[in-house]
């Protein structure tokens, strides 16, 4: 079993859609909790990040963390064919400095 | 955004030619990484540094070596390259202490074919 699973789509989505991405993990020290957001030929960028369990809203986006089921979540609300990109979940544990990341979902927003 | 650049942004060479990318980052971040994507694998380590001097390996070091004699830059170098060797490398930097604690920023990468 990977550390870290996520599946990898393809999503397609119409626009206005709400999005739901997912990882699950295995490794219980996992404390740092990130989505990175992927454009096609660009390098990841930092789209979230939550410490521990619950939940944090920016925006359109908001990221759920439940650590006692290993899972977090990404949702995207009103989606937009600017959101079309890659997403990839990665996770670390205290002093670690290491993130054991999620393969990535591609996520396509139709207009 | 932290400041990353990584050169050359495309290569191409030959199997058994000695190849190497360099990554610079302006943050005075103390951690920086290497990185491979490639399709059905996702990103995978390859080495990184904790500080000037300090490395280790990553998932996938075979083949390669690193070298950071200055705080912002982490040198990636394949020593003969071969055609598996092809694929998309990130850098990346990182700063504990930080707002974000043991979060990685990413360069814009480098598309390396080995012919």
């Amino acid at each position: 079993q990977k550390e870290v699973e996520q599946d990898p789509g393809p999503l397609s989505v119409p626009e206005g859609a709400i999005v739901s991405l997912n990882c699950t993990y295995s490794n219980s020290a996992f404390q740092y909790f990130m989505w990175y957001r992927q454009y096609s030929r660009k390098g990841p960028e930092l789209l979230m990040y939550t410490y521990s369990s619950g939940n944090k809203e920016d925006g359109r986006f908001t990221a759920q963390v439940d650590k006692s089921s290993k899972y977090i979540s990404l949702f995207i609300r009103d989606s937009q064919p600017s959101d079309s990109a890659t997403y990839l979940c990665a996770m670390s544990a205290t002093g670690d400095y290491k993130l054991t990341f999620g393969k990535g979902t591609l996520l396509t927003v139709n207009p | 955004d932290a400041g990353i650049t990584q050169s050359p942004r495309h290569k191409v060479t030959e199997t058994g030619t000695p190849v190497t990318l360099r990554c610079h980052q302006t943050e005075n971040h103390r951690y920086m990484y290497w990185y491979r994507q490639d399709p059905g694998h996702g990103l995978r380590l390859i080495h990184y540094s904790y500080g000037v001097k300090d490395t280790d390996k990553g998932e996938v070091s075979d083949g390669y070596s690193v070298s950071r004699s200055k705080t912002e830059d982490f040198l990636l170098t394949l020593e003969s390259a071969t055609s598996s060797q092809t694929s998309v490398y990130f850098c990346a930097s990182g700063a504990s202490g930080s707002l974000y604690e043991e979060t990685q920023y990413f360069g814009p990468g480098t598309r390396l074919l080995v012919l």
